[in-house]
């Protein structure tokens, strides 16, 4: 399978604790983004890179959340010091640089979290 | 951003037809109408998409009003597994960067 690959797909952590997320788009898809969804409502954007530049971040994105993509490759999603409001599953997205087939992005499966 | 106009939910019977509207009565001329349907504690999904004629492909079809402000997505013969919930996005030719989702429609499927 070569979709969007997230891990891990699961993660319960005590309040306080810092998580990390990681991201491996679509080989060749230099555009990737990172969205939350909460229980009932669509995804909510969180950030994107191209290639290895952070290019824009939502205001969701508090001092606590930090993505990186090092090399353009696999991508990072921190949390640290999680709160309960934090639980929701991240997902992951990717898509090719020039606009193509409609310019579709790519999910992932996501990551839940859990903050007890 | 373009906005889009879905119903919360919608039933139908297995084996039948369904029709699942969106409104975007505010699309521009280079926004492309996606469908996507999440399954429960899965990502969303990718369906189809199209930018002013029909499309078929092997999941569904899309079918878009002449004016584009509005859209059907219709699965043919609806089965079980089609339970989820169907989102209908625009995504802009130039900058998908940062798509807008609303709740979507929750589809169950009556055995």
């Amino acid at each position: 399978d070569t979709g969007v690959s997230q891990d891990p797909r699961h993660k319960i952590t005590k309040r306080g604790q810092n998580v990390t997320f990681r991201c491996d788009p679509i080989s060749e898809h230099n555009r990737l983004y990172w969205y939350r969804q909460t229980l009932g409502q669509g995804p909510e954007f969180l950030t994107y890179f191209q290639n290895e530049a952070q290019l824009e971040k939502s205001r969701l994105l508090s001092d606590r959340f930090s993505a990186e993509r090092p090399k353009g490759s696999f991508s990072t999603l921190e949390i640290q010091r999680t709160e309960q409001g934090d639980s929701a599953m991240y997902l992951c997205a990717s898509s090719p640089d020039r606009p193509s087939s409609g310019n579709t992005i790519y999910f992932g499966e996501g990551s839940w979290l859990t903050v007890v | 951003d373009a906005k889009t106009t879905q119903p919360n939910s919608m039933e139908s019977n297995e084996e039948e037809p369904v029709h699942l509207p969106c409104n975007h009565s505010t699309i521009s001329g280079t926004d492309y109408i996606h469908w996507y349907r999440q399954l429960p504690s899965q990502g969303p999904e990718y369906v189809i998409h199209g930018l002013t004629s029909n499309v078929n492909n092997r999941m569904a079809s899309l079918a878009i009003a002449e004016d584009r402000k509005s859209s059907t997505l219709i699965l043919h013969r609806a089965t079980l597994r089609d339970a989820a919930v169907y989102y209908c996005i625009l995504i802009p030719y130039f900058g998908n960067e940062k798509l807008t989702f609303g709740t979507g429609t929750r589809l169950t499927i009556i055995p």
